[in-house]
């Protein structure tokens, strides 16, 4: 059963910082790994979605990277801003389903 | 609209009470999914359709659970003799192709926060 850790939990940082968030999946034979964004009471907006061929995307000041044989992905944002604030979630497929991580509570002060 | 809609968008409910809750997906999309998100969790996969087939229900918590896509557009997820438990954000998703083991990008709606007193 493929399980989908998130760490940390929760990170606050000052403006400006670069941050790196982590997924860490047990099950490294997936076919693609999604990260969203999900603002307090909000539903889930696609962040990246790099393929299992792939190492890395990048979208702007994220950059997200994919180590299949560790399972691990990272999410990396560069110059984090107040409105960077919000929920990050990481995904796998299942059968038929995405299997999602905790996620991590970013909270960028200005 | 261009994206995943829900209705309504919170709902208060008392304990016993049945609830439905209605999405709409991305026009054409195949595949539809309903997830449950409690507070603080990722969202937890509950069921999926194919057309309006339901082709896999077993995250469904119980059978106070049911949901449909009868005309393989617009679903409904329903709660009978809803208990506190049931208070969620339940979220909606649609993709394009018809998925299985190889998933093709899920689209969200905004979710419906459910709170059963």
């Amino acid at each position: 059963k493929q399980e989908v850790t998130q760490i940390p939990a929760a990170l606050s940082v000052p403006e400006g910082e670069n941050l790196v968030l982590n997924c860490s999946f047990t099950d490294s034979a997936i076919y693609n790994l999604q990260w969203f964004r999900q603002d307090p009471g909000k539903g889930l907006t696609s962040l990246l979605l790099i393929q299992s061929s792939q190492r890395e995307q990048t979208s702007g000041r994220l950059n997200a990277s994919l180590d299949k044989s560790s399972g691990r992905s990272t999410l990396y944002i560069a110059a984090s801003q107040p409105g960077d604030s919000a929920t990050y979630l990481c995904a796998v497929p299942g059968f038929q389903k995405l299997v999602f991580g905790t996620g991590t509570r970013l909270l960028v002060s200005p | 609209g261009a994206g995943v809609s829900q209705s309504p968008r919170y709902k208060v409910a008392k304990r016993g009470q049945d609830v439905a809750l209605r999405c709409d997906p991305i026009s054409g999309h195949v595949s539809l999914f309903w997830y449950q998100q409690a507070l603080g969790q990722g969202p937890e996969f509950l069921t999926y359709f194919q057309n309006e087939a339901q082709l896999d229900k077993s995250g469904l918590p119980s059978d106070r659970f049911f949901a449909e896509r009868p005309e393989g557009s617009v679903s409904t997820l329903k709660i009978q003799r809803t208990q506190q438990e049931d208070s969620a954000v339940y979220l909606c998703a649609s993709s394009f192709a018809s998925g299985s083991f190889g998933l093709d990008e899920q689209f969200f709606g905004p979710g419906t926060r459910l709170t059963v007193l």
